[in-house]
């Protein structure tokens, strides 16, 4: 069952340093989007990329922050310097070209900067 | 700017009981709403769906309803299961320039056996 995976599902940081997040998405699906849940909290969108196109950012970071799907290989959430309030779920989701429905959600990356 | 809101954070049923969860939105651009569930530790499932074209959407025990005049959306869940405890999203997508997917905040349901 090739469904979204998300690598590393826990990652621990001392501040200052970097954090990457990995995503492949479901066999067939070429857009990618990322979000964030702060603890007690819902999920915030990020940014929805399309292979090697980044559609839409606005909800990230303006600072620190980046993402990338390349041609070949997963998508990578990327945050530079990392500070306390970074700790959080990171999810990944995807969809086919055609959007039909609904998004299929890895299981989540938990970064924890100490 | 909270465009998909959901304003009860938790939600107590009754095994067997009829569990109604809540969501509003503000953007009337919005033509498809879903509904997730995410347990602890997991990410969010999906649960169902329905368009804008459309005032209800059923499968099994859950049904959606749409009332587009209130922008307003409720998933209802009858009959209620402990195994039906978790937090539920709502989520809300524009047809028109981005493909954003916005969720709402969540409701945490708790069924009591």
């Amino acid at each position: 069952n090739a469904g979204v995976m998300q690598n590393p599902r826990h990652l621990v940081r001392r501040r200052g340093q970097e954090a990457r997040l990995r995503c492949s998405p479901m066999k067939g699906h070429s857009h990618v989007y990322w979000y964030r849940q702060l603890p007690e909290e819902g999920l915030k969108f990020m940014v929805y990329l399309q292979k090697e196109n980044i559609i839409d950012e606005s909800g990230m970071p303006k600072e620190r922050f980046s993402a990338e799907f390349p041609k070949e290989g997963p998508s990578i959430l990327r945050i530079q310097q990392v500070v306390r309030g970074d700790s959080a779920a990171y999810f990944c989701a995807s969809s086919p070209a055609v959007h039909t429905g609904e998004l299929f959600f890895g299981e989540g990356s938990r970064l924890t900067v100490l | 700017d909270q465009q998909v809101k959901q304003n009860s954070p938790s939600l107590s049923v009754q095994e067997g009981r009829i569990s109604i969860l809540n969501c509003d939105y503000t953007n009337s651009m919005f033509d498809y709403f879903l509904w997730y569930k995410k347990y602890p530790a997991e990410g969010p499932t999906f649960l169902i769906s329905i368009s804008s074209i459309k005032d209800k959407n059923e499968d099994g025990r859950f049904t959606v309803f749409l009332n587009k005049s209130a922008k307003h959306l409720s998933l209802h869940i009858v009959p209620s299961q402990p195994g039906d405890s978790a937090v539920y999203f709502c989520a809300a997508k524009g047809i028109s320039g981005t493909y954003k997917y916005i969720f709402g905040t969540g409701t945490r349901l708790k069924v009591l056996a």
